[in-house]
């Protein structure tokens, strides 16, 4: 089992709709978070991290982690199709990443 | 401020062949970390340098080896080439190995090596 599994979509959606994203997480001692950007032919970007349980906004992004499921969220508002990327999740001290979502938003 | 910077862009190397990999960090970043990205997969882990010391090495075969430099760069070397070693070989940096909410360890990834093996 990965540590962390992520559905690699892809995921195709109309400009100015609510994106979730998602992954689960197998070690229990995981305690921090990270969501990353990745655009074609670029290295990942952070967007965002969590640490423990709950919700974290920043802008039109939201992370969210339930720490009972192992389970952490990407939600976008309002996507546009600048969001067009990769998304990884990622956690542990070596940073193991999921198989990560391709978004595309169409215009 | 310069990103992380690495060296080659692209590769392309024939099987058995050895390769190097070069990656500079950002100015004050004394941690880097290697991952190799597999087309259509997430960065897998190699290997995390602070201090001139490996700190942390993933599940790579030890035809893998890295080591970091007094100014903090680092070289990835990879021997006996495989067709299966082809991905994108990432390089982080970071102010120190640690966790992202206390600062210290927020990663900052280079545009990456692209490594063909034929």
């Amino acid at each position: 089992q990965k540590e962390v599994e992520q559905d690699p979509g892809p995921l195709s959606v109309p400009e100015g709709a609510i994106v979730s994203l998602n992954c689960t997480y197998s070690n229990s001692a995981f305690q921090y978070f990270m969501w990353y950007r990745q655009y074609s032919r670029k290295g990942p970007e952070l967007l965002m991290y969590t640490y423990s349980s709950g919700n974290k906004e920043d802008g039109r992004f939201t992370a969210q982690v339930d720490k009972s499921s192992k389970y952490i969220s990407l939600f976008i508002r309002d996507s546009q199709p600048s969001d067009s990327a990769t998304y990884l999740c990622a956690s542990g001290n070596q940073f193991y990443f999921g198989t990560g979502t391709s978004l595309t938003v169409i215009p | 401020d310069a990103g992380v910077t690495q060296s080659p862009t692209h590769l392309i190397k024939t099987r058995g062949q050895h390769v190097t990999l070069r990656c500079s960090p950002i100015s004050g970043h004394k941690s880097v970390s290697w991952y190799q990205q597999v087309l259509g997969q997430g960065p897998q882990f190699i290997f995390q340098y602070y201090e001139k010391e490996e700190r942390g090495r993933g599940n790579f075969p030890d035809r893998f080896s890295a080591r970091q430099f007094p100014n903090y760069s680092s070289e990835l070397n990879v021997n006996a080439l495989l067709l299966g070693d082809s991905a994108l070989y990432l390089c982080a940096s970071s102010r120190a190995p640690g966790q992202v909410f206390a600062g210290t360890g927020e990663q900052y990834f280079g545009p990456g090596t692209r490594l063909t093996v034929t």
